[in-house]
């Protein structure tokens, strides 16, 4: 059973309007979660993060907000860009876990319109 | 710095044939690890290390094989492919144990297995 998930396979957005990406997860003991960018041919990159303790957490473009009774978090990408057209991961992990393990959603695959 | 590189990009495998997927990194990364890309389902781990001569199993680990002879390569074994490890697999690293480390993707390798 999937911890982790993103129940939209896809996102389409028009150019300059905002994107927002869901993730609702199960586990109560993670404490962490991230977002990871996916390029076609390309390995993941790390986008954003956010510590439980907080309730957004923002770079540029990027904010991601964690409603941790509801075990939700979303990402919103304001404004979109053409050049954002990629798959969205959502990732959670329990802080201070030895391995560094992260559970990963399925992917949210964002297009962005001209 | 060349980060993480894999190869091969593609590999077609029979049924019952072994091979290894090579990793390496350049960055003096302690943890290295192997996850596998499958539609709808995320990324899920198989193996990882946190240091040198250490690995531990992850989410997925059956049918795999690793070890970790140096700080900079992680090969993964596949001592008997099978059709259900047809995937794409991907090597990561990061500096640290921490989740707080970033963790840095290879490109990925495709792997199809008949």
């Amino acid at each position: 059973d999937q911890q982790v998930k993103q129940n939209s396979p896809s996102l389409s957005v028009q150019e300059g309007r905002i994107s927002i990406l869901n993730c609702d997860y199960t586990n109560s003991m993670f404490d962490y979660f991230l977002w990871y960018k996916k390029y076609p041919a390309e390995g993941p990159t790390f986008l954003i993060s956010i510590s439980s303790i907080k309730d957004k957490n923002e770079d540029g473009r990027f904010t991601v907000f964690l409603n941790k009774s509801a075990k939700h978090l979303s990402l919103h990408i304001v404004p979109s860009q053409p050049g954002d057209s990629a798959v969205y991961f959502c990732a959670a992990s329990v802080r201070n876990n030895a391995g560094n393990m992260l559970t990963f959603g399925g992917g949210t695959r964002l297009m962005v319109k001209p | 710095n060349a980060g993480v590189t894999q190869t091969p990009k593609f590999q077609v495998l029979k049924t019952g044939q072994s091979m290894t997927l090579q990793c390496a990194q350049d960055m003096n990364h302690e943890y290295m690890s192997w996850y596998r890309q499958d539609p709808g389902m995320g990324l899920r781990l198989i193996h990882y290390s946190v240091g040198a001569g250490i690995t531990d199993q992850g989410e997925v680990p059956n049918g795999y094989n690793v070890s970790r002879s140096t700080t900079e390569d992680f090969p993964l074994r596949l001592l008997s492919a099978a059709p259900s490890q047809t995937s794409v697999y991907f090597c990561a690293s990061s500096p640290g144990t921490s989740t707080y480390n970033e963790q840095f993707f290879g490109p990925g390798t495709r792997l199809t297995v008949l």
